[in-house]
């Protein structure tokens, strides 16, 4: 079966600028969680979301947000774009309950 | 608050060789560990739950409560297990929000 599917995989934006990174989750799998990497800062959690529902947020400010469509699928959206914003964002779905995250390739966001 | 410490950010070891890949975290309740593995050019994924205390490609891990930690051992390192190795922990019970530890690169050499 087909895995995380996120895009897209590389985008360069500039201070200021807004930005929306889609997830296609596993098929069948209604919880579709995000995830910032950095270099300093490791793996920190932005949210999660289950049957179009913001179930756990993490403590980003308010310029991260996301949603879930009766689909699954996810989006998440920066908005005025900082620096400190360049990452790895990272995709991982699961059917909804303790158990595996299955993780995307990441989309890799370089702002300018 | 949550959190997970590993304190190495590489170890190195000889093919043959144990492995010990540390992971301490504090919560006070009862929380769910897991270490997730990244090789070269792959994904982010699971190698091993510590309910269900089995052992994935040789490697086990023991949750031991008394001093909040939960080391992932290998008796014999491969080439194979160089790869970047993450604890995570999960208090919420859904497995979807993790507190990951900085991660151990693991690097085996002939």
């Amino acid at each position: 079966k087909a895995g995380v599917t996120q895009t897209p995989r590389y985008l360069i934006k500039t201070r200021g600028q807004q930005v929306t990174l889609s997830c296609s989750p596993i098929s069948g799998h209604r919880s579709v969680s995000w995830y910032q990497q950095t270099p300093g800062q490791g793996l920190q959690f932005l949210f999660e979301y289950f049957s179009e529902t913001q179930r756990n947020k993490g403590n980003f400010p308010g310029r991260f947000s996301g949603r879930q469509f009766s689909n699954s699928r996810s989006e998440m959206n920066v908005s005025t774009l900082e620096l400190g914003d360049s990452a790895l964002y990272l995709c991982a779905s699961t059917a909804g309950g303790p158990g595996e995250l299955f993780f995307g390739e990441g989309s890799r966001l370089t702002v300018l | 608050a949550q959190r997970v410490t590993q304190p190495e950010k590489l170890l190195s070891v000889f093919k043959g060789a144990p492995v010990e890949l540390k992971c301490n975290y504090s919560y006070s309740g009862s929380p769910e560990l897991f270490w997730y593995v990244q090789y070269s050019r792959q994904r982010l994924q699971l190698l091993l739950r510590h309910i269900s205390r089995e052992s994935i490609k040789g490697f086990t891990a023991d949750l031991n409560k008394g001093e909040t930690s939960f080391h992932l051992k290998k008796p014999f390192a491969q080439e194979e297990d160089s790869a970047m190795y993450y604890c995570a922990l999960d208090y919420t019970g859904t497995a979807s929000k993790l507190t990951f530890g900085t991660g151990t690169r693991l690097q085996v050499t002939l």
